[in-house]
């Protein structure tokens, strides 16, 4: 089991330029998040999705889109990348049982937006 | 809107010593509240949970206390070790379907020998 994979791991982009976040898990899970992480704000859900075809707004929305088409992947892609965006991206994926519903986070990607 | 507040920020303790983060929550609605370790360059790892109908909850070193009617929770990590120094973060959601988990700003541990 590979768990939670991101890819890239580091990527630098300048201002309005696109790229996609891929996101891949092989635990079956039907949750998965994409979190990102600030400084002094925690991690912040930007979106989640709770089964193929399902996705839905989390906290900090604006700016990314997701889809989810099979189990295993759900890419983020950012449309117009603006300097705010710079931040490091979690990818996680949660199991509908289990007593604590814990979510596995990936390795992450650090990006800066230039 | 910063639902779970949580301090330290930063927090520096001697081997052996005891290391105390406390959170706290808003929204009474939160059934379930979770610890996280992460390390740096990794990321985040479900380290300790809690439901409120337990006011405490141990596994090896770590324990969670909690306080339903202060709407507070607390980490504390007995005989801190080197290896303890990561960064922290308690989190809360609400039971049933996807959890949307709120997570504190996090607490950045470092255990010096």
């Amino acid at each position: 089991n590979a768990g939670v994979t991101q890819t890239p791991k580091f990527q630098v982009l300048k201002t309005g330029q696109s790229m996609t976040l891929q996101c891949a898990q092989d635990m079956n899970h039907e949750y998965m998040s994409w979190y990102r992480q600030d400084p002094g704000m925690g991690l912040r859900l930007i979106h989640y999705s709770v089964g193929a075809g399902i996705t839905d707004q989390g906290e900090v929305p604006n700016g990314y889109n997701v889809s989810r088409s099979t189990t295993e992947d759900f890419p983020l892609r950012l449309l117009s990348a603006a300097p705010s965006q710079t931040s490091v991206y979690f990818c996680a994926s949660t199991p509908t049982s289990g007593p604590y519903n814990e979510q596995f986070f990936g390795p992450g990607t650090r990006l800066t937006v230039l | 809107q910063q639902q779970v507040k949580q301090s330290p920020q930063s927090l520096i303790v001697q081997k052996g010593g005891i290391s105390i983060i406390n959170c706290a929550y808003e929204n009474t609605a939160f059934d379930y509240f979770p610890w996280y370790q992460q390390f740096p360059g990794k990321g985040p790892a479900l380290l300790i949970a809690i439901r409120p109908d337990v006011s405490e909850k141990k596994e090896g070193r770590f324990t969670i206390s909690f306080n339903k009617s202060a709407k507070q929770f607390s980490l504390h990590i007995m005989d801190s070790q080197p290896g303890d120094s990561a960064t922290y973060f308690c989190a809360a959601s609400r039971r049933g379907g996807y959890n949307k988990l709120i997570f504190g700003a996090g607490t950045r541990l470092a255990v010096h020998p």
